[in-house]
């Protein structure tokens, strides 16, 4: 089956860092979705992308949907302590529709 | 009030039981998935829904089954659990017709462990 590959699967950095990490595919996605999973909690949208190339803030997260459709990045600009938890990308896939594929995670930690 | 709720949120159980997890969401969403966690290999879809009528197995569904009762509830069953079915397992929901289309709404998960 279809599988992303997200990375890195854990990152720990310093409060006010800024934070990068991306998910590639073999196959071409139609969405690609970046969520994010608080301690204890079940995964929440942050940012939605639908066309290649497309580039979306959400306050200080970036995401982009790659010109090849097989990946994506998100980016999170000087890191604040509530930004710990375990960020997933998701794809839709040519054919599915609203079925969602997801990768396997970015664990993210934070000193203060 | 939550939207998407599930029951348990913690289930210890041992190898050979019955045991059902139960979804429930006030969303009005048409389709509902299920959803397994493990550390690693993040969310793997088991069965999923588009309506009351209709169920679909996904990537990982063998040990598992679902019921659609009613629009609202979405009940994943492990017939005879076995460890490696340890996991947190997640409820969803989307609607098509939605502003973020794609967009699926999560539960809160259900902690489960198969001694």
């Amino acid at each position: 089956g279809q599988q992303l590959n997200q990375s890195p699967q854990s990152m720990f950095i310093q409060e006010g860092e800024d934070v990068s990490m991306n998910c590639t595919s073999s196959s071409i996605f139609n969405t690609w979705l970046w969520y994010k999973q608080d301690p204890g909690e079940g995964p929440v949208l942050l940012i939605a992308l639908y066309k290649a190339g497309e580039l979306t803030s959400n306050g200080r997260l970036t995401a982009q949907f790659g010109i090849t459709r097989k990946d994506s990045f998100l980016n999170i600009s000087a890191s604040i302590p509530s930004d710990v938890g375990i960020y997933f990308c998701a794809g839709q896939p040519l054919q599915g529709a609203q079925k969602l594929v997801f990768g396997q995670g970015t664990r993210l930690t934070i000193n203060p | 009030d939550a939207d998407v709720t599930q029951t348990p949120r913690n289930r210890i159980t041992k190898t050979g039981k019955r045991i059902m997890l139960e979804c429930s969401q006030t969303k009005g969403h048409d389709r509902m998935y299920w959803y397994r966690q493990d550390p690693g290999l993040g969310l793997r879809l088991i069965y999923y829904s588009f309506d009351v009528k209709d169920i679909n197995k996904g990537e990982i569904s063998d040990g598992y089954s679902v019921s659609r009762q009613a629009q609202a509830k979405f009940s994943l069953s492990l017939e005879s659990a076995i460890p490696n079915q340890t996991a947190l397992y997640f409820c969803a929901t989307s609607d098509p017709g939605a502003e973020v289309y794609n967009e699926q709404f999560f539960g809160p998960g259900t902690r489960l462990t198969v001694l």
